[in-house]
């Protein structure tokens, strides 16, 4: 069962905006829009920011968006704030033998 | 409110029984959702482990379906896991959460994980 791809690290401004990828495959990502996005902060529980590839839980600041295009899907952090600096996972259903599958986590900094 | 809390011994030893407890407060485990396991190795990323329903049914995940069982108590709203033969591969922070899921044309699909607990390390060490 092997993780879905993101980068190790990704970097913004205050202000600026962000995307980090998570890239999988037609048995999973691109197979199905069950896609969620995870932030942790060290030491924490991981909170879901996004579920069903683009929908927002409550709370979570309208700054987070996702999206999908075949066998990538996106998060998007705009108006970056220092309290965004955490890590972030990606999350998908993979088919009846696999089930679930996780990103291997992209570490967000804040200049 | 939804709270989750894992409990268990913080340390065992190699070849011996992973065995851990989720307490569900605020919704009844009996009321529906699945309810999973989750690890994350230190400095890691995160490893789904299972998840239970209330009436028992399981998913595993295929790596370590032949060590892991996980069980359900819902006269105490809690769940449980049990992993086998533990090496220091398995020492990890483990976390326990709700999984909001849907039914299509007859299979289970595990959606997301809305609620987690604050997780709980687990040392393999002898």
């Amino acid at each position: 069962q092997s993780a879905l791809t993101q980068p190790p690290s990704a970097s913004g401004s205050p202000g600026q905006s962000v995307t980090i990828s998570c890239t999988g495959t037609s048995s999973d990502v691109g197979g199905y829009n069950y896609v969620s996005w995870y932030q942790q902060h060290p030491g924490k529980a991981p909170k879901l920011m996004i579920y069903e590839v683009s929908k927002r839980p409550s709370g979570v600041p309208d700054r987070f968006s996702g999206s999908k295009s075949g066998n990538t899907a996106s998060l998007t952090v705009s108006g970056l704030q220092a309290e965004d600096e955490a890590d972030y996972y990606c999350h998908s259903y993979a088919g009846s033998n696999n089930f679930v599958v996780f990103g291997g986590g992209t570490k967000l900094t804040v200049l | 409110q939804v709270q989750l809390q894992e409990s268990g011994p913080g340390l065992v030893k190699p070849s011996e029984t992973l065995s851990l407890t989720c307490t569900v407060s605020g919704y009844s485990i009996s009321s529906g959702y699945y309810w999973g396991w989750i690890r994350q190795p230190p400095g890691k990323g995160l490893e789904w482990i299972g998840i239970i329903h209330h009436d028992g049914s399981t998913y595993y995940n295929p790596s370590l379906k032949s060590r892991v069982t996980i069980s359900v108590d819902t006269s105490k709203n809690q769940f449980s896991l049990k992993l086998s033969s533990v090496t220091a591969a398995d020492t990890a922070v483990y976390y326990c959460a709700r999984v909001p899921h849907l039914v299509v044309r007859g299979v289970i699909i595990a959606d997301y994980f809305d609620y987690w607990g604050q997780g709980t390390l687990v040392t393999v060490s002898s």
